[in-house]
């Protein structure tokens, strides 16, 4: 089993910052790595798909980067509709899949 | 625009079986997988099973392997997930979400609302 882990689980920040959220796998993944954001209440909304491609409509302040094990989710300029849950999530092993625990950015 | 909608809440008794739809407005599902993931109030995503309408039984998250069962109707438009056997921890949101598959990539597009299970004597 393939197996994401996030860090922080939590963080704070503020409107202007730049954030890093690191998701780990287990074992590697090449770059089947995917990104979502979920607002409190709502469905969760695709971000950045292949480690690296913004989905369409999705703000340039979003990127990602990463391969085999290490990826990491930049926003890098944090606005307010920022603050939410993100997740990661492993398409490696279709038509299985695994998502991370997630990462909270709030205030 | 593909739009996704799920039907509304249930409540059910330990034991019983849920069915759940997924309805694709402005489209069907031709040619794509439909997924489920669900939500525990509080915590993270759990995938749940992902099928290809009319096209086999699936494939299951371990957790479920048994208790899932994935259908559409004939015209691929309505995906519906049923769970069976339902206990207190199966209390939760259920969401349905297209899968796409390009270039190498696989991954979910659009997502249906939600519909919250509840599950409780």
């Amino acid at each position: 089993d393939i197996r994401l882990t996030q860090s922080p689980s939590f963080l704070s920040a503020s409107v202007g910052d730049r954030v890093t959220i690191t998701c780990r796998a287990s074992p590697s993944i090449d770059q089947n790595l995917n990104w979502y954001q979920q607002r409190p209440g709502q469905a969760p909304e695709l971000l950045i798909y292949g480690t690296s491609t913004l989905q369409s409509g999705v703000p340039s302040r979003f990127s990602g980067s990463g391969s085999g094990t290490d990826f990491t989710l930049t926003i890098s300029s944090l606005q307010p509709e920022d603050f939410a849950t993100y997740y990661c999530q492993q398409s490696y092993s279709v038509p299985l899949f695994t998502f991370g625990p997630g990462t909270t950015v709030h205030v | 625009q593909v739009q996704l909608l799920q039907s509304e809440t249930e409540v059910k008794k330990p034991g019983s079986s849920v069915k759940v739809s997924c309805k694709a407005s402005g489209g069907n599902f031709s040619g794509y997988a439909v997924t489920w993931v669900r939500q525990v109030p509080g915590q993270g995503l759990e995938w749940v099973g992902q099928s290809i309408p009319l096209f086999g039984k699936g494939n299951f998250a371990q957790h479920f392997q048994g208790r899932v069962t994935l259908t559409a109707d004939e015209s691929a438009t309505t995906s519906y997930m049923e769970l069976s056997g339902l206990r207190s921890d199966d209390t939760a949101v259920y969401y349905c979400a297209r899968v796409t598959m390009i270039q190498g990539a696989t991954y979910f597009d659009y997502w249906g609302h939600g519909t919250r299970v509840t599950v409780s004597s």
